[in-house]
């Protein structure tokens, strides 16, 4: 089955710091999704792309959709303490009468000590 | 303006038991998905349905069935616990079609089981 690798699994960051993380995928997919998940709670919706090639922000955020459909990045600019948690990426095939996303498995973001 | 709501919130079976779990979409939402998040790992899709009507199903077992009633709240139901079905349960509502192509789930927070 479709498998998304997510890399990478942790990191940590100082406040102020720009954060990169990716995520890829061994089949094409038509929708990449980024979403992030706080400590007992559902995950979030940061950015959907829909367009191969895509750029989009929100806020201090941007995500792309690989040229290729199989990839997709995000970074964060000027970290700051709120941006603690897991980051997930989520590819979506549609057509047909599905609609169901395919997760990766996570990047957890931490404060340095 | 309510958020998905999912209840219980936390709940522990033994193995062999049956448990429902109940989810109350965003109001105008026809669709409700369900997940199972396992700890360190992400949400993995159980089921989709769509105006009452199943729409996808997930790698799971017999054992996990679900519903979708008129007013497009759902229940999951999973049979005959096992051990391995501690996690997370997810449940996710979207005001677009499956095949719409969008992706743009609203999770709620969950409800945790735990099966001793």
């Amino acid at each position: 089955g479709q498998q998304l690798n997510q890399s990478p699994q942790s990191m940590f960051i100082q406040e102020g710091e720009d954060v990169s993380m990716n995520c890829t995928s061994s089949s094409i997919f038509n929708t990449w999704l980024w979403y992030k998940q706080d400590p007992g709670e559902g995950p979030v919706l940061l950015i959907a792309l829909y367009k191969a090639g895509e750029l989009t922000s929100n806020g201090r955020l941007t995500a792309q959709f690989g040229i290729t459909r199989k990839d997709s990045f995000l970074n964060i600019s000027a970290s700051i303490p709120s941006d603690v948690g897991i980051y997930f990426c989520a590819g979506l095939n549609y057509g047909g009468s599905q609609g169901n996303l395919i997760f990766g498995k996570g990047t957890k973001l931490s404060v340095k000590p | 303006d309510a958020g998905v709501t999912q209840s219980p919130t936390h709940l522990i079976k033994t193995r062999g038991q049956h448990v429902t779990l109940r989810c109350s979409p965003i109001s105008g939402h026809k669709s409700v998905s369900w997940y199972q998040q396992v700890l360190g790992q992400g949400p993995q899709f159980i089921f989709q349905y769509y105006e009452k009507e199943e729409r996808g199903r997930g790698n799971f077992p017999d054992r996990f069935s679900a519903r979708q009633f008129p007013n497009y709240s759902s229940e999951l139901n999973v049979n005959a616990l096992l051990l391995g079905d501690s996690a997370l349960y997810l449940c996710a509502s979207s005001f677009r079609s499956p095949g719409s192509g969008s992706g743009e789930l609203f999770f709620g927070e969950g409800s945790r089981l735990t099966v001793l």
